[in-house]
């Protein structure tokens, strides 16, 4: 199994422009969330999937948006990027939520 | 609402020597509670996790938490580092007796600095 897989793995955006960011697993996890990781914030939940077509908002959710057409697949759209968007951001799966996620390598993203 | 501290965000320590990295959470429901560890430019690593049962877990790489409901703690052991732990480890809490999605809340981290 690839488990959690990301791309990019690393991207420059200018501001106000727009990009996806690919997450795939390949477990057969019904749950998928998409975090973000900022200097002495730990990590912050932005949106997450309990199955295909159903997602809803985490903490973080505003300038963001995702859909899940599928089990395996859950991309997360910015749909016009700011500077306070630049981060790392980790997408994760799990069965059942509490035995733990799986983390995807991560996407390192600055906004210019 | 929930939330967990990790008072130290930076830890360092000897090689061979033992550690231990503390954990508090508030929440006044029944939680799951976990340990992640995140080597440099890497994803997140589950090391262990307490779901029920006995209070004392083991995890990987020779790693221990004991859960203290009384204390709403849950602090990570190790009895004697290597270089190779050095990594930044995060404690996060969900929510027990929840059906469906069970949203993750995480720590600020402690960075482990092990030393020859």
């Amino acid at each position: 199994n690839a488990g959690v897989t990301q791309t990019p793995k690393f991207q420059v955006l200018k501001t106000g422009q727009s990009m996806t960011l690919q997450c795939a697993q390949d477990m057969n996890h019904e749950y998928m969330s998409w975090y973000r990781q900022d200097p002495g914030m730990g990590l912050r939940l932005i949106h997450y999937s309990v199955g295909a077509g159903i997602t809803d908002q985490g903490e973080v959710p505003n300038g963001y948006n995702v859909s899940r057409s599928t089990t395996e697949d859950f991309p997360l759209r910015l749909l016009s990027a700011a500077p306070s968007q630049t981060s790392v951001y980790f997408c994760a799966s799990s069965y059942a939520g509490m035995e733990g996620e799986y983390f995807g390598p991560g996407t390192r993203l600055t906004v210019t | 609402a929930q939330s967990v501290t990790q008072l130290d965000s930076q830890v360092p320590v000897f090689e061979e020597a033992p550690v231990e990295l503390r954990c508090n959470y508030s929440s006044s429901v029944s939680v799951y509670l976990f340990w992640y560890v995140q080597y440099p430019n890497q994803g997140l690593q589950l090391l262990l996790k307490y779901l029920s049962g006995s209070t004392l877990v083991k995890g990987i790489n020779g790693f221990e938490a004991e859960f203290n409901k009384s204390q709403t703690s849950f602090h990570l052991r190790k009895p004697s580092v290597h270089i190779r732990d050095t990594a930044e480890y995060f404690c996060a809490v969900t929510f027990r007796g929840h059906t469906g999605f069970q949203k993750l809340v995480f720590g600020t981290g402690t960075r482990l600095l092990v030393s020859p």
